[in-house]
């Protein structure tokens, strides 16, 4: 089945621990994204990578790293620096930049800092 | 990037065609405009997308005046799997999507 994966569905951390998240996409996608979502609201970018080996901030990257050093794997990193990291995580990908084309998510990682 | 504008949330009876209309007053001449549908704790999925005039595929339509200020994702005969945030996205080149709240839409039997 081609798709997005991320692990795991579910995450628990203590403050001031760093946390990884993981992202996976077997549908040999160039762009992938990393978005937030609190309660109640709509998803705000976080960072975006349109190619391997090079990615963007977003409009909310501060307290939050990302790498990109193969095509299907795009994690994500909340820092202790990030001061209200509970949040719903999504990750998706899409085959290009160009318009038209469709950005596909994946199930979600719900993060809880206790 | 183009901001849109929703209602925040509507109500509907199981058989009736919904119709969510959304503003995109900004929207630039390459812009496409796409719909995503979220469930609760899941990721959003998409429906439709459009350029002009009318888009249909197997689950909405997509209706889009001349100007293209505003558009309008229409869900004939919705039942109650339909109950979920509707998102309206205008789409530019270079991959940005910029994600508003969004339709609350609540579907009574």
């Amino acid at each position: 089945d081609g798709g997005i994966t991320q692990s795991p569905k579910y995450l628990f951390r203590k403050e001031g621990q760093n946390v990884t998240l993981s992202c996976e996409q077997n549908l040999n996608h160039d762009a992938m994204y990393w978005y937030r979502q609190d309660p109640g609201q709509g998803l705000r970018l976080i960072y975006y990578s349109q190619i391997v080996n090079d990615f963007q901030k977003g409009d909310i990257a501060e307290g939050y790293s990302v790498s990109r050093e193969k095509k299907e794997s795009f994690p994500l990193t909340v820092t202790s620096a990030q001061k209200n990291p509970t949040a719903f995580y999504l990750c998706a990908s899409r085959s290009g930049t160009s318009v038209g084309d469709t950005q596909y998510f994946g199930p979600g990682t719900r993060l809880t800092v206790l | 990037l183009a901001k849109t504008t929703q209602p925040i949330s509507m109500d509907s009876y199981e058989g009736q065609e919904v119709n969510i209309t959304c503003s995109h007053n900004n929207i630039a001449t390459n812009d496409y405009i796409t719909w995503y549908q979220q469930f609760p704790s899941q990721g959003p999925r998409f429906i439709i997308q459009g350029y002009k005039t009318k888009v249909t595929n197997e689950v909405a339509s997509l209706f889009i005046p001349a100007d293209r200020k505003s558009s309008t994702l229409s869900l004939p005969r919705v039942s109650l799997s339909d109950t979920a945030v509707y998102y309206c996205l205008v789409d530019r080149r270079g991959g940005k999507l910029i994600f508003g709240q969004g339709t609350e839409l609540s579907v009574k039997p």
